[in-house]
């Protein structure tokens, strides 16, 4: 089993749709827990952070469920802009996981 | 404001060459990592180094050696290039605690 295992998409959508990303992971000694977004052939860089009493920027609202060792991601009112790959990242001790990603298409 | 910066871009190698990948931190953080991505999966750990003078293991270690030189340098060196070592190369680094990784602009390997 992966360590942190996010939906495989591609998810499809049409602008101006919500859309929500689902994020597990395996070890409950986790600390940190963040998601990232990455473009088409470039570095990843951080969305957010996620905090287990959830927290919000703009459109983008994360949250964190440590019983269930669950993570979402729920974007709003989507834009072109938002295609990307999104990555759920868990830091474990000195290590930093990542998840295989799911890309998003926003379509006009 | 140069963050963390990866040499070189792009390489091309032949099966069987050596060559090693440098990484350079300028933000003081005392962990660093390499991290391989193949198209369509996530990053996927190769080595990492908690802080300057350890260096550990991670999910794909095989085939990959490091050396964290300072705290600002940690490289990657492949001693024997395979066609299965083609991918893209990400080196990152964070400070302790509950902190964000900060990532290069990737090296771009195929080994032909």
């Amino acid at each position: 089993r992966k360590e942190v295992e996010q939906d495989p998409g591609p998810f499809n959508v049409p602008e101006g749709a919500t859309v929500a990303f689902n994020c597990t992971y395996s070890n409950s000694a986790s600390q940190s827990f963040f998601w990232y977004r990455q473009d088409c052939r470039k570095e990843p860089k951080l969305l957010m952070s996620v905090y287990s009493s959830g927290n919000e920027d703009g459109r983008f609202t994360a949250q964190l469920n440590r019983a269930s060792q669950y993570i979402s991601l729920l974007i709003r009112d989507s834009k072109l802009s938002d295609s990307a790959t999104y990555l759920c990242v868990v830091n474990q001790g000195f290590k930093t996981i990542f998840g295989a990603g799911t890309r998003l298409f926003v379509k006009a | 404001n140069a963050g963390v910066t990866q040499t070189p871009k792009f390489q091309v190698l032949k099966t069987g060459q050596s060559m090693t990948l440098q990484c350079a931190q300028d933000m003081n953080h005392n962990s660093m990592y390499w991290y391989r991505q193949d198209p369509g999966m996530g990053l996927r750990l190769i080595y990492y180094s908690a802080s300057e003078g350890t260096t550990d293991k991670g999910e794909v270690p095989n085939g990959y050696n490091v050396s964290r030189l300072n705290k600002r340098e940690f490289s990657l060196r492949l001693e024997s290039a395979a066609p299965s070592q083609t991918s893209v190369y990400f080196c990152a680094s964070r400070s302790q605690g509950n902190t964000e990784a900060f990532f290069g602009q990737g090296t771009r390997l195929t080994v032909v």
